[in-house]
């Protein structure tokens, strides 16, 4: 079974500080990795994706995440946050042991930026 | 273009009522997937279609919910005999592809249910 854990239910940060989202897997065959990011009463956008290729991935926004195998991780992070990436933000996890590729949720960050 | 719809964006109903929740995918997705988003339970699977057939509905949580999907396209949530627990943010989302696990699933806005 494979499965996905974020540290931290509600992070803060100053504008311009730096942003780290953790999000630790759990997985007996290799993992595939996303996160994404829900904005007040939207829908989830994918922000980025860990598809093996390769290990640090950038995506959308200026964010960027690494994975860790030795550590099981994939966090997320950004340099500099900024007002407009205060979110809710999942890490998942597609579920290779079946034939559906559904994602495995973990509880969701959620990012408070302060001015 | 046009990305995941779902209507209604918003549905009240009573305890006891049946509710239809609809969605669009994007156009060419043959994968789709029904999650649902509620504050106890978090994010979590329902149910997935293939083209027109389900193979796999192990997420639904009771034989009151039902899904079809026609024309390999759009996809009916169906909710019998709404209960309160039932209340919470229906999610929907397409791949272009099938068996592929690493194909991006793109995000409906949701339909948020509240059962009084």
């Amino acid at each position: 079974a494979q499965s996905v854990t974020q540290l931290g239910s509600h992070v803060s940060v100053s504008e311009g500080a730096l942003v780290l989202l953790r999000c630790n897997y759990s997985s007996s065959v290799p993992p595939y990795l996303f996160w994404y990011v829900q904005y007040p009463n939207q829908g989830l956008q994918l922000l980025l994706k860990y598809t093996s290729a390769a290990t640090l991935v950038k995506g959308i926004n200026g964010f960027e995440a690494e994975f860790k195998k030795s550590e099981t991780s994939f966090h997320l992070t950004k340099p500099s946050a900024h007002m407009s990436d205060a979110a809710e933000y999942f890490c998942a996890v597609s579920d290779r042991g079946g034939a559906t590729n559904k994602l495995i949720f973990g509880t969701g960050t959620l990012l408070a930026v302060q001015p | 273009g046009a990305g995941v719809s779902q209507s209604p964006s918003n549905k009240v109903t009573e305890k006891g009522k049946d509710v239809e929740l609809r969605c669009d995918p994007i156009s060419g997705h043959t994968a789709l997937y029904w999650y649902r988003q509620s504050l106890g339970q978090g994010l979590e699977f329902l149910i997935y279609f293939q083209g027109n057939s389900a193979p796999d509905k192990s997420g639904l949580p009771s034989d009151r919910f039902s899904a079809e999907r026609t024309g390999g396209s759009v996809s009916t949530l169906t909710i019998q005999r709404t209960q309160q627990e039932d209340s919470a943010v229906y999610l929907c989302a397409s791949s272009f592809r099938t068996g592929v696990p690493t194909d991006t699933q793109y995000f409906g806005p949701g339909t948020r249910l509240t059962v009084l």
